[in-house]
């Protein structure tokens, strides 16, 4: 089984500010198949990103992914108010399908 | 657009099973994946399994024992049962709609798939509890 560690659990950054999100897998990703989602409270995941890069449709560019084998990384450009939440990664190159344990982005 | 709704018992007692039926409107339940994703209080997600449009499913090691999968395309549902509830499988319970990552052979399992998860219901709290 792959595991995902996200590290820091929160990120504490104010609007307008970059956020730089880790994503680590315990061995390499086939395929690069690394997907984001973004969770806020009370609500179901919603995908941002798969295939390490690509974003989902509807997703607003200043959200982009990035990385490959083990290491990826989610970036949002410039953090507006309704990007404070939780992010969560996932990967789909082998089974079973894994997520990693989450970043919570909190304003500062 | 698909919307999925995910319905049953909030409460379950334990040693006694769960059951979980997801509702699938706007799309035919024949032309996707679909897998079950559950997430306990205050943490994060675990994936429980997917039913592969064509039929066969494949499950997480760590509930495959104790999990079934099946889909009604008569009512376009997904269900879920987990026999042998304890208050560890106390979550909230997502159906989603899967997106194709790759597939492959293993010499255990037959032929895997692997996916993302493109849409998701709004989930529905099941607590274990005497």
């Amino acid at each position: 089984e792959i595991v995902l560690t996200q590290s820091p659990d929160t990120l504490s950054l104010s609007p307008g500010d970059r956020a730089t999100l880790p994503c680590r897998a315990s061995q390499s990703v086939d395929n690069n198949y690394l997907a984001w989602y973004q969770q806020k409270p009370g609500q179901a995941p919603r995908l941002l990103i798969h295939g390490a890069s690509r974003r989902a449709t509807g997703i607003p560019d200043r959200f982009s992914g990035s990385g490959s084998g083990t290491d990826f990384t989610l970036t949002i450009s410039r953090l507006e108010p309704e990007d404070f939440a939780v992010y969560y990664c996932q990967q789909y190159g082998t089974s079973p399908l894994t997520f990693g344990g989450g970043t919570k982005v909190e304003i500062k | 657009q698909v919307q999925l709704q995910e319905s049953g018992p909030g409460l379950v007692k334990p040693s006694e099973t769960l059951s979980l039926i997801c509702n699938v409107s706007g799309d035919s339940i024949s032309s996707y994946s679909w897998s079950w994703i559950r997430q306990p209080p205050g943490k994060g997600l675990e994936w429980i399994g997917y039913m592969y449009f064509r039929g066969n499913t494949n499950y997480n090691p760590s509930l495959q024992s104790r999990v079934t999968i099946s889909v009604d395309t008569s009512k376009n549902q997904l269900s879920l049962k987990l026999t042998s509830v304890t208050a560890a499988d106390t979550a909230v319970y997502y159906c989603a709609r899967a997106a194709p990552g790759k597939t492959y052979y293993d010499v255990s399992s037959g032929y895997l798939h692997t996916y993302y998860f493109e849409s998701w219901g709004q989930g529905t709290l099941v607590t274990v509890s005497s």
